[in-house]
């Protein structure tokens, strides 16, 4: 069975200008959720999609976002980039989301931002 | 709060001999679990062991085992006979019940570096 692939791996963008990353689960996995992890916080918790609907969101600005299609398949959007938005973005698949439940993760997508 | 803290920025250790990396958590929820990843330099988040909080036994995979002490609130990671290719970021990560689903919180991780 195929893992959690991600695209594209790595990505540079300037200031001010927007980027969509996609994530594909785990064939059967419904639940995708989004991290951010960067040196300085580490690994922070963006957001989670099941059944193309948001179910967790992090605190994180309105500028993050994402949305989910029905064939599971994920993306995110940040829009009016800034350095600070510079790190690694981790997806994660996961059956429902729910308890006792694995979530695996892709290879993430690097984001630099100039 | 509901929080991971990994004492160990750097940990080492021979190749062939065993290790512990330290992970304690703080929850008030009797419903919980806790995960080990291991995250080499490409960056992908290796799925390595997975202890509830009502598992009776510690959890063993292959060379992992998960030493789980409920009411010292630790779930220490230990890897038996180490390896070269074991050198990477270790993360400890307790799922939490929010808004309907669940979620991770990591804690900052510990890089293990295995000598030959």
């Amino acid at each position: 069975k195929a893992g959690v692939t991600q695209t594209p791996r790595y990505l540079i963008k300037t200031r001010g200008q927007q980027v969509t990353l996609s994530c594909s689960p785990i064939s059967g996995h419904r639940s995708v959720s989004w991290y951010q992890q960067t040196p300085g916080q580490g690994l922070q918790f963006l957001f989670e999609y099941f059944s193309e609907t948001q179910r967790n969101k992090g605190n994180f600005p309105g500028r993050f976002s994402g949305r989910q299609f029905s064939n599971s398949r994920s993306e995110m959007n940040v829009s009016t980039l800034e350095l600070g938005d510079s790190a690694l973005y981790l997806c994660a698949s996961s059956l429902a989301g729910m308890a006792g439940e694995t979530q695996y993760f892709g290879p993430g997508t690097r984001l630099l931002v100039l | 709060a509901q929080k991971i803290t990994q004492t160990q920025p750097g940990m080492f250790v021979q190749e062939k001999e065993a290790v512990t990396l330290d992970c304690t958590y703080d929850t008030s929820d009797p419903s919980y679990g806790l995960f080990w990843y291991k995250q080499p330099s490409s960056g992908e988040m290796i799925f390595l062991i997975y202890q509830g909080s009502y598992d009776q036994q510690n959890a063993t995979e292959g060379r992992y085992s998960l030493n789980f002490q409920k009411a010292r609130k630790s779930a220490n990671l230990v890897i038996s006979a180490s390896q070269l290719g074991d050198s990477a970021m270790y993360f400890c990560a307790m799922r939490i019940l929010q808004g309907g689903s669940e979620k991770l919180v990591f804690g900052k991780g510990t890089k293990l570096t295995v000598n030959p």
